[in-house]
């Protein structure tokens, strides 16, 4: 699986856009993008994953470059509560396990 | 369904002893994995069931380490022989294929 590098911390003010970027390079053709969160204490959270086309659902946006070695996470109207520590993960799907590669992640600050 | 439990949310226990996790995966997922995360590190892959097969295990797995998944629904995770370099949260997630994992709460041990 493809590395990521993700900033080691950002900071956002409460109600703006939460942009967090990810770059993998390395990435592969058959490597789908994963977006996963952790608040403190708690098991990671599921937010999104795309393969090279822009994903939305209820939590935030995927936008993936067109070459694909980068990504930015859009949390569109950051709360309190998205404080947390953000992974970007590369995956293979169809693989034999699809087992998550996590790095140290992108701590989100949301600012009151 | 509530998602993936995971049981005891902390475990203390002395140098030596033995002790025993329980994951209990979302209904119908197939695939179950479990993860070790140390303060300040994004979660580590140990091992992964598909069914009650179990295909892969990281060389983080040490021989003290056994996992079991014996009818393909829940799983546990034993540590013998307990040493303070154990101590971590362990997390178990779950996934119907190779579509998106969800985890658990995890299990907070701590070795004294």
């Amino acid at each position: 699986d493809a590395k990521t590098t993700q900033p080691t911390s950002m900071d956002c003010a409460e109600g703006r856009a939460a942009n967090l970027p990810c770059n993998h390079s390395t990435i592969s053709g058959n490597e789908y993008v994963y977006w996963y969160r952790q608040i403190h204490s708690q098991g990671p959270q599921y937010i999104i994953h795309g393969l090279k086309n822009n994903e939305t659902n209820e939590m935030a946006s995927l936008i993936i470059t067109e070459d694909r070695k980068s990504s930015t996470l859009i949390l569109p109207h950051a709360t309190l509560r998205d404080t947390a520590v953000y992974y970007c993960i590369v995956r293979l799907h169809g693989g034999a396990t699809n087992k998550l590669i996590f790095g140290t992640g992108t701590l989100l600050a949301v600012q009151p | 369904d509530t998602g993936v439990s995971q049981n005891p949310r902390h475990k203390i226990t002395k140098r030596g002893q033995n002790v025993t996790f329980r994951c209990d995966p979302i209904s119908e997922h197939n695939r179950l994995y479990w993860y070790r995360q140390t303060l300040g590190q994004g979660p580590e892959f140990l091992t992964y069931f598909q069914n009650e097969a179990q295909l892969e295990k990281s060389r983080l797995l040490s021989d003290r380490f056994s996992a079991e998944r014996p009818k393909g629904s829940f799983s546990t995770l034993e540590i013998q022989r307990t040493e303070q370099g154990d101590s971590a949260m362990y997390l178990c997630a779950s996934s119907l294929g190779s579509l998106e994992a969800f985890f658990g709460q995890g299990t907070r041990l701590t070795v004294v």
